[in-house]
């Protein structure tokens, strides 16, 4: 069974460039998350979708990040435009529904350098 | 507002030691706690995930345990080995959508 997957898996770009960074979580997965690790801080939550709908997007740092599941698949986040303090390590994890909350299986993370 | 603390911040064994990492956390309402392993440039992977309602996980070399009422966790490691050498993150599920809290870490170094 395949994991979850992330692509880019590095991305250098300058400041005020736009980065979409994708994630692919397992499949079957309803959960989705995306989470951050800047220089020297904790890993950060962002948001959680469960299939394509938004259910917590309390971690998101601005309205210059926008997060997408469309289908309930695949992910999509943008950061437009981007700034310094947005670099770091961006991870994606998936987990099945259910009434137990479940492992969530991290993606390999996508290395992010505004320059 | 939920913390998550890991002591210590690095820790430098001898192979075939036991040892035990440190997670505590500030509010005792949780849902979940996980253990991971994170290898330098690498993904996380999940090593132990125990429910609140349960006292303690084992895998292999492995076991967790969690006293909700102190806020704390440790994740025990028998007979340890250079291969365990990695970094040892603990995060907390705080809210029922499964949003995870983090702590910083403990990187854990085992010489053969």
């Amino acid at each position: 069974e395949a994991g979850v997957t992330q692509f880019p898996s590095h991305s250098v770009i300058e400041k005020g460039q736009t980065v979409t960074l994708r994630c692919d979580p397992i499949s079957g997965h309803d959960n989705l998350y995306w989470y951050r690790r800047v220089m020297g801080k904790e890993i950060k939550f962002l948001l959680h979708f469960v299939k394509e709908s938004k259910q917590d997007e309390s971690g998101m740092p601005n309205n210059r990040f926008l997060a997408e599941r469309t289908g309930g698949t695949y992910s999509t986040l943008k950061v437009q435009p981007a700034e310094l303090e947005d670099s770091g390590v961006y991870f994606c994890a998936s987990s099945q529904q259910g009434i137990l909350q479940e492992t969530q299986y991290f993606g390999p993370g996508t290395r992010l350098l505004v320059l | 507002k939920q913390e998550v603390t890991q002591i210590p911040a690095a820790l430098s064994v001898p192979e075939g030691e036991n040892l035990v990492l440190n997670c505590s956390f500030t509010d005792s309402a949780i849902y979940n706690l996980q253990w991971f392993r994170q290898d330098p440039g690498k993904g996380l992977t999940s090593l132990l995930l125990i429910q609140s309602s349960q006292r303690e996980q084992t895998s292999g070399r492995l076991n967790a345990s969690l006293d909700k009422s102190s806020g704390r966790s440790t994740l025990y490691i028998a007979a340890s080995q250079p291969g365990d050498s990695a970094t040892y993150l603990c995060a907390v599920g705080s809210s029922n959508t499964g949003k995870l809290i983090f702590g910083q870490g403990t990187t854990l170094q085992v010489k053969p």
